[in-house]
């Protein structure tokens, strides 16, 4: 149980294009999902913590108009990244909260080129 | 702010030993949630075990047991019998209740490599 995709794997885009990425828990309904950014050899920074049916909040330092986030449903969450420029590739990665505990999608790498 | 310290970067370990990861926290509620989470070459963070504060026996996940030391903040994982699939980055990571929207504070990691 407690099963969390991430669509797509990879993306690679030119530069002022956008990238939707869509988070799905498939076993477990998710009031809250979370999208955080890991970059090499690093920790997993969070960007936002997105609630089903409200807005998403997000941490400090982090462009909402950037980073667009939709929780429509207690299943799917969408980060977009707006205008992607080359500083926006990275490794992205959604965790679906069930109670106390996030489960991870299996993380999504954008290259901007 | 709560903290989460690892403070072994890295470590290796021959295949079959018992490794220990070590972690401390910092934080003023005496209320909260523990995890160890491991990220393998795939970078698919992996649940490996949770510990809630108030439980004073410690967790264990067939091989994968804690040393929860609530006075000393200290919340170390047990690795034993390892095998080649226990190379990963292990995080460990903190969070206080907050009916479902519970943050997670990640220490910097330990990088493990078992040696066959």
């Amino acid at each position: 149980g407690a099963v969390v995709s991430q669509h797509p794997s990879w993306v690679i885009c030119k530069s002022g294009t956008s990238v939707k990425i869509e988070c799905r828990s498939l076993d477990f309904q998710a009031t809250t999902m979370f999208w955080y950014r890991q970059f090499p050899k690093q920790s997993l920074m969070l960007m936002a913590t997105s609630n089903e049916g409200s807005k998403a909040t997000y941490e400090q330092g982090v462009e909402k108009d950037k980073f667009l986030i939709n929780h429509a449903s207690l299943t799917l969450s969408t980060l977009t990244v707006t205008s992607a420029h080359p500083e926006d590739s990275s490794f992205y990665i959604c965790s679906a909260a069930d109670g106390e505990t996030q489960y991870f999608g299996p993380g999504t790498r954008l290259l901007v080129l | 702010a709560q903290t989460v310290t690892q403070s072994q970067p890295e470590m290796s370990v021959q295949e079959a030993e018992t490794v220990t990861l070590s972690c401390t926290y910092d934080t003023s509620e005496s209320n909260y949630y523990l995890f160890w989470y491991k990220q393998p070459p795939s970078r698919q963070m992996i649940l490996v075990i949770r510990q809630e504060a108030y439980k004073q026996q410690n967790a264990t996940e067939n091989r994968f047991s804690v040393n929860f030391q609530k006075a000393a903040k200290s919340f170390s994982l047990k690795i034993s019998d390892s095998q080649l699939g226990d190379t990963a980055m292990y995080f460990c990571a903190f969070a206080t209740p907050n009916f479902g929207n519970e943050k997670l504070t990640f220490g910097t990691g330990t990088r493990l490599t078992i040696i066959p």
